[in-house]
């Protein structure tokens, strides 16, 4: 398998633009999630998804954040309009719906690094 | 809530033993991770605990006591690849079954 897997790697914006984030989870993996990490809050769990429902947003950190998981081999985390705060590394990772443990874990993308000028 | 603390940077040098330690608050506590994060890379599974005491894992090891909500991971024989962050990670049961982590420990291997 691939892994999961994000693009664009890396995306320098401006403030007021449009960003989308892609994430191809792992084939079989039913659980989706997404997570920024910065180096004052570490990684964040912005929103996850199980079988391509969104079931826990809490994280997401304002209007201007959304996602989306229209099929099980895709989903799209967009920030519209962009601001420089929302300058991060945004990593997707999966796993297999359930408990977890020691069998189950997450598997993370290579992550998108976002700057937002 | 969720709370989880560790130490924001350690040195250590090669060939020696560190023990990184993390201590955490949560309801429904479902595990204890330890996840390695090399400089711009994405975080890689190391070890789980959901019971008292020791996992062993070659030169990794974790250890987890419930009733203080304390875990560490024990690296021996420590090599110059092991300069990373190691991230401390509850899992939280309830609908969401979800994985919240602490900020990350960075570790420096000296020679």
């Amino acid at each position: 398998d691939a892994g999961v897997i994000q693009s664009p790697r890396h995306e320098v914006t401006e403030m007021g633009q449009e960003v989308t984030l892609r994430c191809k989870p792992i084939s079989g993996h039913n659980s989706l999630f997404w997570y920024r990490q910065t180096m004052m809050r570490g990684l964040e769990l912005l929103i996850y998804f199980n079988n391509n429902v969104p079931i826990d947003d809490s994280g997401m950190p304002e209007d201007r954040f959304s996602a989306k998981m229209p099929n099980a081999s895709f989903s799209t985390l967009k920030i519209q309009p962009s601001e420089p705060r929302d300058s991060a590394v945004y990593f997707c990772a999966s796993r297999v719906a359930g408990a977890l443990s020691g069998a189950n874990v997450l598997t993370f993308g290579a992550g998108s690094r976002l700057t937002v000028l | 809530g969720q709370n989880i603390d560790q130490p924001t940077e350690m040195t250590a040098t090669e060939g020696a033993i560190v023990q990184i330690n993390c201590t955490y608050q949560t309801s429904g506590f479902n595990g204890l991770f330890w996840y390695q994060q090399h400089a711009g890379e994405a975080p890689t599974f190391l070890s789980y605990n959901v019971l008292d005491g020791l996992e062993e894992k070659g030169r990794f090891s974790s250890f987890l006591s419930r009733s203080k909500g304390y875990s560490y991971l024990l690296l021996k024989e420590l090599q110059m690849k092991d300069s990373a962050s190691y991230l401390c990670a509850v899992g939280v049961r309830g609908a969401t079954n979800k994985l919240i982590f602490g900020t990350g420990t960075l570790l420096a291997v000296q020679p």
